[in-house]
Order: C-alpha cells, then structure tokens, then sequence
C-alpha cells in the first residue's frame, strides 16, 4: 500500500497568518503519461463530513476560496491556506487516488492560536 | 447539484451483515466511479472500496474477504454489504463520488453491538 505521511500532526496558527500542511507519499503518485499527480486535499471541519478542497495536486474545486492551494508533484505535497479565517479550523487529510488501495494521511488538525 | 445520500440500519449485532445504501440525485451514477469510506470514531478516514457503474469493483484487501458492493442503475443507488461484522467495524459510512472523493454524502452512523 502507499503510505501518506502528514506534518505535522497539529498546527495552531494566528488568523490572517499562513498555515502549511505537508504530505508526503512513500512511493510516487505521479501518473507520466499525462502527468497527473493523483493527489488530492480534504477538509474535515467539527461534525461535518469530510470535503474535497483540491484534486490533482493543484486543482481547486469549483467554490473553494483561493486563499486554499495545493503544490507538489511526485512524492511530496503542500496544503497552503495564505491567510488563515476562523471558519478553517478543521482536520486536514491528503490521499493519494493512483494505486489501490487508495490511501489517506493521518490528518493535520489545524486550530487559531 | 450533485446530492449523495447514505441509508441503512443504525445498529448490527456482531456476525452480521452491515448492509448501506447510497442514493445519488443531480447525477447519474452511469460512467462513473463511486467509493464507499468509513471512519471510526475519533478516528482517520479508510477507504473501503469503490464499484463502476458497469459493476466492476475494486476493494481494500483488509476487507475485501468481507465486502461486496453493488449498484443499481434504475434506481441511481449503488450498495454496500459488509459480512461478519465486529466492533471493529463501528465508524460512520460515507459513499463518494469518483476515486478523487469529489463530492460525499453526509455520512451514516453504523454501531455494532449485541
């Protein structure tokens, strides 16, 4: 199984200040014949069901705030939220789509210093 | 919009079979993937597995000897059945749509317990 390894497991972080979440797969999730990295970001915010925020490494849903991105390619990702707003607080979750079974970090639990 | 909806009995007793099922409106659940996740209490997310609407199927091989799904197209669900049920299996079930999860159902509580 790919391994997806998130740091760290906890972040506080002051509103308006940046929050960066890393993930980091043991084995590549980049597709080359159409490089795709198959990678994708979830929000899980207290007592709701999870939520796709970014697909693809990269790709914003449809309805995301821009203050969300994703980078990364092959075995090393970043979850960058660039000014952090109160309705962030939530447990973060990578999870890699390329091999199956499909594997998910451990989450990153981010919360307002 | 798309909406997914999970339903199915709140409570299994050891042994038994968890059945679920998923109702998909604002989309047809024809050429497409759709993926059954659970999460245990206070717990991270598993990825159980997902079915084509052809019916292929794809599973975790940590329940694949235990798992079956199904999908019925006339009535735009697709189904999950759980065999031999423990305590182990207490999480809440969520049904997705595609393997990038893009759009999920609320979820539903499924307890085991005598």
């Amino acid at each position: 199984d790919v391994v997806m390894t998130q740091s760290p497991d906890s972040l506080a972080v002051s509103l308006g200040e940046r929050a960066t979440i890393n993930c980091k797969s043991n084995e590549s999730v980049l597709y080359s014949s159409n490089n795709r990295n198959y990678l994708g970001w979830i929000q899980q915010k207290p007592g709701q069901p999870p939520k796709l925020l970014i697909s693809w490494a990269s790709t914003r849903e449809s309805g995301v705030p821009d203050r969300f991105s994703g980078s990364g390619s092959g075995t090393d990702f970043t979850l960058t939220i660039s000014s952090l707003q109160a309705e962030d607080v939530a447990i973060y979750y990578c999870q890699q789509y390329y091999s199956r079974p499909y594997t998910f970090g451990q989450g990153t639990k981010l919360e307002i210093k | 919009q798309v909406q997914l909806q999970e339903s199915g009995p709140g409570l299994v007793k050891p042994s038994e079979t968890l059945s679920l099922t998923c109702t998909v409106s604002g989309d047809s659940i024809s050429s497409n993937y759709w993926t059954w996740i659970r999460q245990p209490p206070g717990k991270g997310l598993e990825w159980i597995g997902y079915i084509y609407s052809s019916g292929s199927t794809s599973y975790n091989p940590s329940l694949k000897s235990r798992v079956a799904m199904s999908v019925d197209t006339s009535k735009n669900q697709f189904s999950l059945k759980l065999s031999s049920v423990t305590a182990a299996d207490t999480a809440v079930y969520y049904c997705a749509r595609n393997t990038y999860l893009g759009v999920w159902g609320k979820g539903t509580t499924v307890t085991v317990s005598s």
